[in-house]
């Protein structure tokens, strides 16, 4: 069974351009979380995603986030314009089951703001 | 509010000693409790969850509810158990977001 995918591993941009991020859930899995790592910080939850729909969404920092999820498979997570402090990894999880509370995580994404 | 306090940034220990990673948490209702690992140029992976009570690569942790404590122990340490290991939380039973502590290094030396 393939877990879940992110791309890019690693993506180094400018202060004030856009990144996009995306992430491949594990087959089946409805639920799909996006958390980030600062430098130095924990891991911090952004959003969660039942399906196409989202579920909570109280971790996004600002509305230069925008997280999508298109037919309820693969998501998007957009950093627009980016900021230095955006630096950092971003991770996905997914999760199969509302009731088994177990998320299995990709990766992760490399940011590195310039 | 939720948190997860893991009071150790990095643990040092020699091939063959106990370990003890520290876990306390603040959670208002009934929480679930996971240890998390992450080894190097690996992902992200759990490593064991309080409701399960089991013992995963030899580790155990039991929850503590008054001490609110969910620390994280191994009789014997292995070379290969050195990685980095979070703490997190989540509600009970909920499909809901994970609280993680900031994680502690785990270097054991031969």
């Amino acid at each position: 069974e393939a877990g879940v995918t992110q791309f890019p591993s690693h993506s180094v941009i400018e202060k004030g351009q856009t990144v996009t991020l995306r992430c491949d859930p594990i087959s089946g899995h409805d639920n799909l979380y996006w958390y980030r790592r600062v430098m130095g910080k924990e891991i911090k939850f952004l959003l969660h995603f039942v399906k196409e729909s989202k579920q909570d969404e109280s971790g996004m920092p600002n509305n230069r986030f925008l997280a999508e999820r298109t037919g309820g498979t693969y998501s998007t997570l957009k950093v627009q314009p980016a900021e230095l402090e955006d630096s950092g990894v971003y991770f996905c999880a997914s999760s199969p089951r509302r009731w088994e509370n177990i998320q299995y995580f990709g990766a992760g994404t490399r940011l590195s703001v310039l | 509010a939720q948190r997860v306090t893991q009071p150790e940034k990095l643990l040092s220990v020699f091939k063959g000693a106990p370990v003890e990673l520290k876990c306390n948490y603040s959670y208002s209702g009934s929480p679930e409790l996971f240890w998390y690992v992450q080894y190097s140029r690996q992902r992200l992976q759990l490593l064991l969850r309080h409701i399960s009570r089991e013992s995963i690569k030899g580790f155990t942790a039991d929850l503590n509810k008054g001490e609110t404590s969910f620390h994280l122990k191994k009789p014997f340490a292995q070379e290969e158990d050195s990685a980095m290991y979070y703490c997190a939380t989540a509600r009970s039973g909920n499909t809901g977001k994970l609280i993680f502590g900031q994680g502690t290094t785990l270097q054991v030396k031969p």
